[in-house]
């Protein structure tokens, strides 16, 4: 079945590091995806990992993808106040004749940054 | 480069009628995704469109249906609205039809009365 699942909240200081943290169940999905939402907006891509790396580091942000476990983790170091907002992870999984195009979200993790 | 733009931003309509939602893609795309994001949730695929074709198909009923253009712009067009339709509506463009990067829209955000 297809279905990833996310944290709901999650809090933490300025200048801390930030771990948002997901599990997807499709094991044929080519790459994974982590999306940034502020309120009333469309969604941001940040970064994107193919499932064949175990990490990717881009600035302040680090992908892990442990694909044994199906689980997917993203790292924002240095975490500021601008970095509040709802994190979604989505799979792109697979149908029998290729790439369906679609992908699928989790619920989302609401990051909160106090100062 | 020119990102993905949608409209209107918001529309208010009653049960029974019906709406259409515009895209236009990112420059030098040619694929575009529609999504449905209730209040509180992740986005929920309901199709994509590839050169003018509809290209894989989320669990929506046959009242959700689109429309792709030469540009590459789409309508999405729902009929017979009813009340859980609410939700913000979220377009996505890529190049190459399948799962490439999606790089979405500002969303329209639909309320129906």
């Amino acid at each position: 079945g297809e279905d990833v699942e996310q944290s709901l909240f999650l809090s933490v200081r300025e200048g801390d590091s930030s771990v948002i943290n997901c599990t997807y169940t499709d094991s044929s999905s080519t790459y994974l995806y982590w999306y940034k939402q502020e309120p009333g907006a469309g969604l941001q891509l940040l970064t994107y990992i193919f499932s064949n790396m175990d990490m990717k580091q881009d600035q302040r942000l680090t992908v892990l993808l442990n694909k044994k476990d199906k689980h997917l983790s993203l790292r924002i170091a240095d975490t500021q106040t601008g970095d509040s907002a709802i994190y979604f992870c989505a799979e792109s999984p697979l149908d029998g004749s290729g790439n369906t195009g679609k992908l699928i979200f989790g619920q989302g993790t609401t990051l909160q940054v106090k100062p | 480069e020119t990102g993905v733009t949608q409209s209107p931003t918001h529309l208010i309509k009653t049960r029974g009628q019906q709406v259409t939602l515009r895209c236009s893609s990112q420059s030098g795309h040619n694929t575009v995704s529609w999504y449905q994001q209730a209040l509180g949730q992740g986005p929920q695929f309901i199709f994509q469109y590839y050169r003018e074709e509809e290209n894989g198909r989320g669990n929506f009923p046959p009242r959700f249906s689109g429309l792709q253009f030469p540009n590459y712009s789409s309508e999405l067009n729902v009929n017979a609205l009813e009340l859980d339709d609410s939700a913000l509506y979220l377009c996505a463009s890529s190049w190459g039809g399948g799962a490439e990067t999606q790089y979405f829209g500002p969303g329209t955000r639909l309320l129906v009365l």
